[in-house]
């Protein structure tokens, strides 16, 4: 079946670079995306990578998706205290196909 | 624009109450979904709506019941509170239009705990 899996937590020092990793089960993922979690929020899309993809870069935001092993990351560069989150993957078939969650990895930014 | 609304942002019932949590988007987002979040669990799906009048069941919908009055709400009802639904609900929004991404745009949530 359908499955998303990611480490728990990641402690990083500020000014380091934060990497999240993530690998999904489902070879028919169109879509690949990550969220953050800041406490007491909700859910709010950092950025979405198209499966034809290997990579993506949004500011300090990087992205890498192999396609062949399933694994995907998040790379935040320059990790800021403000940073500190729950990050999760998730991926789906596109519109009409449910999204499928990982269960979270909390990043701690140690100053 | 306030995007996804949820109320109440807190509740606790006794076992057996039952409750209402409310839902309302104004993206005109035809799909919505409600969510719930446990510890080390991620987000579970229970129930979803692709289009107005339709719903169906997500992975988790046992104990729940859903309505999609119009476009815009989405409500959870909860018939009869049982302590394992103690958790933090998200109602979440997205125009999924088919074969383009399901960008999904989430409540604040409501924290609930049965007692």
């Amino acid at each position: 079946g359908e499955d998303v899996e990611q480490s728990l937590f990641l402690s990083v020092r500020e000014g380091d670079s934060s990497v999240i990793n993530c690998t999904y089960t489902d070879s028919s993922s169109t879509y690949l995306y990550w969220y953050k979690q800041e406490p007491g929020a909700g859910l709010q899309l950092l950025t979405y990578i198209f499966s034809n993809m290997d990579m993506k870069q949004d500011q300090r935001l990087t992205v890498l998706l192999n396609k062949k092993d399933k694994h995907l990351s998040l790379r935040i560069a320059d990790t800021q205290t403000g940073d500190s989150a729950i990050y999760f993957c998730a991926e789906s078939r596109g519109g009409g196909f449910k999204t499928i969650f990982g269960a979270g990895t909390r990043l701690f930014v140690k100053a | 624009n306030a995007g996804v609304t949820q109320t109440p942002k807190f509740q606790v019932l006794k076992t057996g109450q039952s409750m209402t949590l409310q839902c309302a988007q104004d993206m005109n987002h035809n799909s919505m979904y409600w969510y719930r979040q446990d510890p080390g669990m991620g987000l579970r799906l229970i129930y979803y709506s692709a289009s107005e009048g339709t719903t169906d069941k997500g992975e988790v919908p046992n104990g729940y019941n859903v309505s999609r009055l119009n476009k815009r709400e989405f409500s959870l009802r909860l018939e009869s509170a049982a302590p394992s639904q103690t958790s933090v609900y998200f109602c979440a929004s997205s125009e999924a239009l088919a074969g383009g991404p399901d960008t999904q745009y989430f409540g604040p949530g409501t924290r609930l705990t049965v007692l």
